[in-house]
């Protein structure tokens, strides 16, 4: 069964521009989670996507946005890129939010954007 | 809103010795879920333990015990026999009613050869 797939793995971008990072949940997941992962720091939860529509989201600022696909799949958008966006972007996945809350969530290796 | 703290940001240990890590956390909730996660430098994170706030008993998972004390607020994580694939950081999780899981800041533990 194949994981919690990020793409791309490595990603640069000039300040001011957007990053669009993808996430494909395992089979069976339904909902989707991003954070962010500062270097050195602990994870920092982004958005939560289930079934297509966001479902909570962190302290963050509207530039960060993103979307759930029909196919569970997810896209995460940084708009306006600043310097302090540099991070490592965990996705994760798990079944639906709620119905089985004992579960834990599986992680995909991280996208790791630099902004220059 | 839930916090969790680890109050240890690095930590050692000899191989084949016992370490534990600890972890505070704070919610007004009755029901929610505790996990431990192992980050190594591979960034794959990866569940190491759970533990469901409604059962007394301490989870186990081969060499990984929780000690989960819920009126303290304290879910800590102790490594029996610690290897050297164990080095990794180490972070601590809630989960509650809202589903989103908060985390740590982490616990960057060295198993010493």
């Amino acid at each position: 069964e194949a994981g919690v797939t990020q793409s791309p793995t490595h990603l640069i971008k000039t300040r001011g521009q957007q990053a669009t990072l993808r996430c494909s949940p395992i089979s069976g997941h339904t909902s989707v989670y991003w954070y962010q992962q500062a270097l050195g720091l602990g994870l920092q939860f982004l958005l939560w996507y289930d079934e297509g529509e966001e479902r909570n989201r962190g302290n963050f600022p509207p530039r960060f946005s993103g979307r759930q696909f029909p196919n569970y799949s997810s896209e995460l958008n940084v708009n306006a890129l600043e310097l302090e966006d540099s991070a490592l972007y965990l996705c994760a996945s798990s079944f639906k939010g709620g119905s089985t809350a004992n579960y834990g969530y599986t992680f995909g290796s991280g996208t790791r954007l630099t902004v220059v | 809103a839930q916090t969790v703290t680890q109050s240890q940001p690095e930590m050692s240990v000899q191989e084949a010795e016992t370490v534990t890590l600890s972890c505070t956390y704070d919610t007004s909730e009755n029901n929610y879920y505790l996990f431990w996660y192992k980050q190594p430098p591979s960034r794959q994170m990866i569940l190491v333990i759970r533990q469901e706030a409604y059962k007394q008993q301490n989870a186990t998972e081969n060499r990984f015990s929780v000690n989960f004390q819920k009126a303290a607020k304290s879910f800590s994580l102790k490594i029996s026999d610690s290897q050297l694939g164990d080095t990794a950081m180490y972070f601590c999780a809630f989960k509650g009613n809202n589903n989103d899981m908060r985390f740590g800041a982490g616990t960057r533990l060295t198993v010493k050869p």
